[in-house]
């Protein structure tokens, strides 16, 4: 069965410590692993999406990396308003071409 | 990018009475759209896929009595919550992918939060 599990289930740091948000995966054949951003009472935000093991992409103070079991979300030097729910999905290959998500990461910056 | 937009941000109804959310895709055609509900601190859970033109398919579990669909125009899928109970407030979201993809990236509507009295 195609899963998604993310750790930690929330993460407090002061404003300037970079820390990293785990997603492991497991899926029948991945199409693409995907990142989001979302705040209280809105719909998640795009941020990244990943194809293969060993692709990087950045936004900002935002670095996401795959591997073939996890992938990470870096998140470098972060401000206040960094705070959100971090959510990891995935599409498998199989499926109907759902989109599968985790729980998220609780992110809490604080100045 | 892509705009999904939905409405209601928020209802109130009392328990017995039907609500419709309305999700639209504003600068793209959506052959697909999908419905997900999230309760508090949990992740989001896929209900349905709304197919323009034909029948939704629903997930395991999901009444599709309760919670018919339409999806009537390539722009436009709605939602609707028929006789909700309280244990049907919760956060629905709808989304889409642009140009007709069945891969990639979702885009999220704003949500539309139910609390049924």
């Amino acid at each position: 069965e195609d899963q998604v599990t993310q750790s930690p289930e929330a993460l407090r740091l002061q404003e300037g410590e970079s820390s990293s948000l785990n997603c492991s995966y497991t899926v029948s054949g991945l199409r693409g692993l995907f990142w989001y951003r979302q705040d209280p009472g809105k719909g998640p935000e795009f941020l990244f999406t990943l194809y293969s093991a060993g692709e990087e992409k950045e936004k900002e103070r935002l670095k996401a990396t795959l591997t073939k079991k996890e992938s990470f979300l870096h998140i470098t030097a972060p401000k206040p308003e960094d705070s959100a729910t971090y959510l990891c999905a995935v599409q498998a290959e199989t499926g109907g071409f759902k989109t599968i998500f985790g729980a998220g990461t609780r992110l809490f910056v604080k100045a | 990018g892509a705009v999904v937009s939905q409405h209601p941000s928020r209802v109130i109804c009392k328990s017995g009475t039907s609500v419709k959310i309305e999700c639209r895709s504003l600068d793209f055609q959506a052959t697909t759209m999908f419905w997900y509900r999230q309760f508090p601190k949990q992740s989001l859970m896929l209900m349905a896929t709304s197919n323009e033109g034909s029948k939704a398919t629903y997930e395991q579990g999901v009444e599709k009595d309760k919670f018919l669909i339409n999806h009537a125009s390539l722009t436009l899928s709605t939602l609707t919550v028929t006789s909700a109970h309280p244990e049907d407030s919760s956060f629905y979201i709808c989304s889409a992918r642009t140009g007709g993809s069945l891969t990639g990236e979702l885009f999220f509507g704003e949500g539309s939060r139910l609390t049924v009295l």
